[in-house]
């Protein structure tokens, strides 16, 4: 069964622009959540979607945002993009909240965004 | 707020070695555990979700226990091999409607 896709795996943008990461989440899985990961921060949550609802969110800035569609495929955008923005954007799906306990997560190849 | 803390930050052992990678939490109220691999520049890998109300759990060459009261879970890996090198990531699912909570991971190189 296919995996969680994430596109594109690789994209440099310039300071200032935005960019649209898309992640299709595993069939069934309503739940998709999305990370940043950097060397020194590590692996940081930033929201999460089930439903088309956004259901948690992490301490990031108001540029950055996502939405989820009726077939759970989700997408990310960041506004105004910062130097500090670069990063590995990864996207994790899941069955449903209540049902995570059996299951976990599954996670995709992510994103390498580079702001020049 | 939970924390989840991975050390050594780095690990090196020849082939063969058996090795336990830690992973420690503040939390004890836990959800699930699970462990994952992530090749330079790649995913993330599941490599075994251990749900609270269990003690370990095995696959191949992999073993991962859990200790609630202690706020502590163990990877242990068999034989090492090379192909074994990569991050090992721990991370800790605090409530069923909770986000997944990392640690910075343990880089793990596996010496010919």
């Amino acid at each position: 069964k296919a995996g969680v896709t994430q596109t594109p795996r690789y994209l440099i943008k310039t300071r200032g622009q935005q960019v649209t990461l898309s992640c299709s989440p595993i069939s069934g899985h309503r739940s998709v959540s999305w990370y940043q990961q950097t060397p020194g921060q590590g692996l940081q949550f930033l929201f999460e979607y089930f439903s088309e609802t956004q259901r948690n969110k992490g301490n990031f800035p108001g540029r950055f945002s996502g939405r989820q569609f009726s077939n759970s495929r989700s997408e990310m955008n960041v506004s105004t993009l910062e130097l500090g923005d670069s990063a590995l954007y990864l996207c994790a799906s899941s069955r449903a909240p209540g049902s995570r306990g059996e299951n976990g997560y599954t996670f995709g190849s992510g994103t390498r965004l580079t702001v020049v | 707020k939970q924390e989840v803390t991975q050390i050594p930050a780095a690990l090196s052992v020849p082939e063969g070695e058996n090795l336990v990678l830690n992973c420690s939490f503040t939390d004890s109220a836990i959800y699930n555990l699970q462990w994952f691999r992530q090749d330079p520049g790649k995913g993330l890998t599941s490599l075994l979700l251990i749900q609270s109300s269990q003690r370990e759990q095995t696959s191949g060459r992999l073993n991962a226990s859990l200790d609630k009261s202690s706020g502590r879970s163990t990877l242990y890996i068999a034989a090492s091999q090379p192909g074994d090198s990569a991050t090992y990531l721990c991370a800790v699912l605090p409530g069923a409607n909770s986000k997944l909570t990392f640690g910075k991971g343990i880089t793990l190189s596996v010496r010919p």
